[in-house]
């Protein structure tokens, strides 16, 4: 059973350019997230997904930043006009559903997608 | 104040040591702890999974929880020089939060000396 995968593993962008990160979460699972990870700093929360759904947004930075989960293919983590601030470890975890346990799902995360900003 | 708190180390422990990595929470509307390892430039791995006060135990590592005192603890027994990696702690499932936000330390840097 696959992991979660990322792609890519490394990017590299200039400023004003965009970024796509892609994640595709392990098989089985149906809900997504993304974090940020910056230098000496812990992970930090940016959003959550389900299928065609944003369910929790509260740690995306207001602009720039978009994710979405389609239907079918990979979760994808946007980033317009990136800035030398955006450079960072991006990392997408995902979790099988258990109903009855709100937020108790074990979260499995891929290897990463260092962002790095020129 | 911040949500959860984590000594960042370093930590340096000869091979055969038994390692204590703690963790301080200040929100007590919770459900589950969680504890990961990262290995330099990888993803984290998901080590233990708690939900309640007490230990849990699986293989060389045990989880402990303290409600009471608001502090968890990730016990390493025998520690080898593998288990050199940065632990982080994180809670998560907080009512009238986000489902499945999860909450992180700033992680816990081991090094184990052989």
């Amino acid at each position: 059973n696959a992991g979660v995968m990322q792609n890519p593993r490394h990017l590299v962008r200039r400023r004003g350019q965009e970024a796509r990160l892609r994640c595709s979460p392990m098989k089985g699972h149906s809900h997504v997230y993304w974090y940020r990870q910056l230098p000496e700093e812990g992970l930090k929360f940016m959003v959550y997904l389900q299928k065609e759904n944003i369910i929790d947004e509260s740690g995306m930075p207001k602009e720039r930043f978009s994710a979405e989960f389609p239907k079918e293919g990979p979760s994808i983590l946007r980033i317009q006009q990136v800035v030398r601030g955006d450079s960072a470890a991006y990392f997408c975890a995902s979790s099988p559903f258990r109903s009855g346990l709100a937020g108790g799902d074990e979260q499995f995360f891929g290897p990463g997608t260092r962002l790095t900003v020129l | 104040q911040k949500e959860v708190e984590q000594d960042p180390g370093p930590l340096s422990v000869p091979e055969g040591a038994i390692v204590s990595l703690n963790c301080t929470y200040s929100n007590s509307a919770f459900q589950y702890f969680m504890w990961y390892r990262q290995y330099s430039r990888k993803g984290p791995e998901l080590l233990m999974y708690t939900y309640s006060s007490g230990n849990k135990e699986d293989g060389r590592f045990t989880a402990q929880v303290d409600k009471s005192s608001k502090y968890i603890s990730l016990f390493i027994r025998d520690s080898q020089p593998s288990d050199s990696a940065t632990y982080l702690c994180a809670k998560g499932g907080d009512y009238g939060g986000s489902q499945g936000n999860l909450i992180f330390g700033k992680g816990t840097k081991l090094s184990v000396k052989p």
